[in-house]
């Protein structure tokens, strides 16, 4: 089946630094890569996408790489701010469900990013 | 735009009392639907998905059911709830445009079971 999973569960950084948060998958055929933002008791929120044609995707003050040969992928955010502080987790769609109108995503467990002035 | 509600937002039951959860949707027509589960400190696991009205299908062996009366309601039950299904439950919607998928997320209904 599906595996993603993430290398840290928390992750601390000074306001103003940029974070680094990493997720491995293990399925060597996922092509199609999510990062969710999590606060406490809400519901995950979609922040960028990465299909595996591409190996740097840039958002607003956040960079999703991929390394398709290591099966990693990370998100980088720039000038961390309070307002980040949340569960991060990246997500892998369904290779089974490619071509079709579903697209189930697997996710991994999570990391708690924590910013602290 | 599209909306995506879920209740109750919050709900404590006892063990072996039945459970509903509720998921709607607005802003959309023939959404694929999605319950998944978040134990505390946990990601996210898949439960059921629906592709169309009636059609359910189920990722996990459970003590869980889930319903699609209408197009945009999806519905999550339980006839006689375990401690085990406490947890965080979140409905999402997605439509596949242009080779994209992505789900939205509702807020999520905390289920406490004592």
């Amino acid at each position: 089946g599906e595996s993603v999973g993430l290398h840290l569960p928390t992750l601390s950084v000074q306001e103003g630094d940029n974070s680094i948060i990493n997720c491995a998958y293990s399925n060597s055929a996922s092509d199609y890569f999510i990062w969710y933002k999590q606060e406490s008791g809400k519901g995950p929120q979609f922040i960028i996408d990465i299909r595996s044609n591409m190996d740097k995707r840039q958002g607003q003050r956040v960079t999703v790489l991929l390394n398709k040969t290591v099966k990693h992928l990370s998100l980088q955010i720039a000038a961390t701010q309070p307002g980040d502080s949340a569960v991060y987790f990246c997500a892998e769609v369904a290779t089974f469900d490619r071509g079709s109108t579903l697209g189930r995503l697997y996710f991994g467990r999570g990391t708690q990013l924590t910013v602290w002035p | 735009s599209q909306t995506i509600h879920q209740w109750p937002a919050t709900l404590v039951q006892p063990v072996g009392s039945p459970l509903s959860l509720e998921c709607t949707v607005e802003g959309t027509s023939n959404p694929n639907l999605y319950w998944y589960r978040q134990a505390a400190g946990r990601g996210l696991q898949l439960l059921f998905y629906s592709v169309g009205i009636g059609q359910i299908s189920s990722e996990v062996p459970q003590n869980l059911s889930a319903s699609r009366p209408q197009d945009r309601q999806f519905i999550l039950s339980s006839k006689k709830l375990l401690l085990s299904d406490s947890g965080f439950y979140l409905c999402a919607w997605s439509v596949r445009i242009s080779g994209a998928n992505v789900l939205t997320f509702g807020a999520g209904s905390r289920l406490t079971v004592l």
